[in-house]
């Protein structure tokens, strides 16, 4: 199975600043049929995960260009700038290329 | 507006069964593939199982296979998660979501608890 790690596990940052969250997979999320399926979702205290990247760096409609996702092969990254309260929850990666699909252990975004 | 609630869940024996559902709503159900994700308390997101529009494409996470079966109902707009030999690490709340090319649309989950 695919296994996604993601650092680090928590992230403090000032309201304001830029955080970046990495996801690392142990092996190429590229399908055959060339798209690379690595998503990032932000689950906020309480809600429901939400969809904020799509196929590497495809940003959901209404999501902030505050959100950036990048990366290939087996390394991405998320970074957000100029970090806002409505930021702030667990963000997980997750890979839809192979079966079984898999989501990475979550990076805490808080408050420094 | 795209809805999905889900039901079924609650308190069950370990190696018992138990059947969930999402009622799908604001949407044409039968054109979208769906997921089951499920959250243990304090925990992270586990991807469970996948289904296609059609019923054609199933996959399950390697920790339910051979003891859960999803489903869905295009006529009624229903996903189902049946679930049998249950144990104490299934316990957790469970989300249905929507997947085009992601997993767009989330319910607002639906607790299971497994416990004697």
């Amino acid at each position: 199975d695919v296994v996604l790690t993601q650092t680090p596990v928590a992230q403090p940052v000032t309201l304001g600043d830029q955080a970046s969250i990495s996801c690392r997979s142990s092996q190429s999320l590229v399908h055959s049929n060339g798209n690379t399926y690595l998503e990032w979702y932000l689950q906020k205290p309480g809600q429901s995960p939400q969809l904020l990247i799509y196929k590497v760096s495809n940003r959901f409609s209404g999501v902030p260009d505050r959100f950036i996702g990048s990366g290939s092969g087996s390394d991405f990254t998320l970074k957000i700038s100029r970090v806002e309260p409505e930021d702030l929850g667990v963000y997980y990666c997750f890979q839809a290329t192979h079966d079984p699909f898999t989501f990475g252990s979550g990076t805490k975004l808080e408050i420094k | 507006e795209v809805q999905l609630v889900e039901s079924g869940g609650g308190l069950v024996q370990p190696g018992r069964s138990l059947k969930l559902s999402c009622l799908a709503s604001g949407f044409t159900f039968s054109n979208y593939g769906m997921n089951w994700i499920r959250q243990a308390p304090g925990k992270g997101l586990e991807w469970v199982a996948s289904i296609s529009s059609s019923s054609s494409y199933i996959y399950y996470a390697d920790t339910v296979k051979g003891r859960f079966t999803i489903s869905r109902d295009n006529a009624k707009n229903t996903l189902y998660l049946q679930m049998t030999s249950l144990r104490s690490e299934d316990t957790a709340l469970y989300y249905c979501a929507r997947r085009t090319v992601a997993l767009y649309y989330w319910g607002q989950g639906v607790m299971v608890t497994v416990s004697s």
